[in-house]
């Protein structure tokens, strides 16, 4: 079945250090995908999407992804995290059903 | 613009009870969605609306029913409520699809079956 895995669960980060999120997909063609974050209690929030052209995607609150197909991948990347990107981030690919797949999510802490 | 709202924010529930989310948004979009969360399984989609009149089942329909009346209002039906549907029900609206927009989230709605 086409999916989308987020290999880390939790991930834990010190203030200012870099940080990188893992996302997979399985499908053949170039897909649509998507990163989100969710704050504590909060809905969602869109960081950034990919559909085609530059693999290097800017995001809002200084996030930026990269597509690679060779490795069916779609990283999240940030090079200096802040406290407040504490968050639970997640993976999405849109399909052409008109459906949103999401990963299971990766949990962010950061440590002082 | 207030966006996409939710009520209510919690709710207790005994088992084989009924009842319905709301679910709302004033940005005229027609895509509107139900996703349910549950820890370690991200976001799973439950149903969809394309338009008013219009809807289709997602991913684990089973146990809800939707209907959209119009295009604001996408209320989400239990009707015979069981533990397996303990979980946190987010309500999300785009403005034609979900392949390639945007979607908005409402805050959601923490639902506890007992």
């Amino acid at each position: 079945a086409q999916s989308v895995t987020q290999p880390d669960i939790h991930i834990t980060v010190s203030e200012g250090a870099s940080l990188e999120l893992r996302c997979n997909y399985s499908y053949g063609a170039t897909p649509y995908l998507f990163w989100y974050v969710q704050s504590p209690g909060q809905g969602l929030q869109l960081l950034l999407k990919y559909f085609s052209g530059d693999t290097l995607v800017q995001g809002i609150k200084g996030f930026e992804a990269e597509f690679k197909r060779s490795q069916s991948s779609f990283n999240l990347r940030k090079p200096s995290v802040h406290w407040s990107d504490a968050a639970e981030y997640f993976c999405a690919w849109g399909n052409a059903g008109n459906m949103l797949t999401f990963g299971g999510g990766t949990r962010l802490m950061v440590k002082p | 613009n207030a966006g996409v709202t939710q009520t209510p924010k919690f709710q207790v529930l005994k088992t084989g009870q009924s009842m319905t989310l709301q679910c709302a948004q004033d940005m005229n979009h027609e895509y509107m969605s139900w996703y349910r969360q549950d820890p370690g399984m991200g976001l799973r989609l439950i149903h969809y609306s394309v338009g008013a009149g219009i809807t289709d089942q997602g991913e684990v329909p089973n146990g809800y029913n939707v209907s959209r009346s119009t295009t604001e209002d996408f209320p989400l039906r239990l009707l015979s409520a069981a533990p397996s549907q303990t979980s946190v029900y987010f309500c999300a609206s785009s403005i034609q699809g979900a392949r390639s927009e945007t979607q908005y989230f409402g805050p959601g709605t923490r639902l506890l079956v007992l």
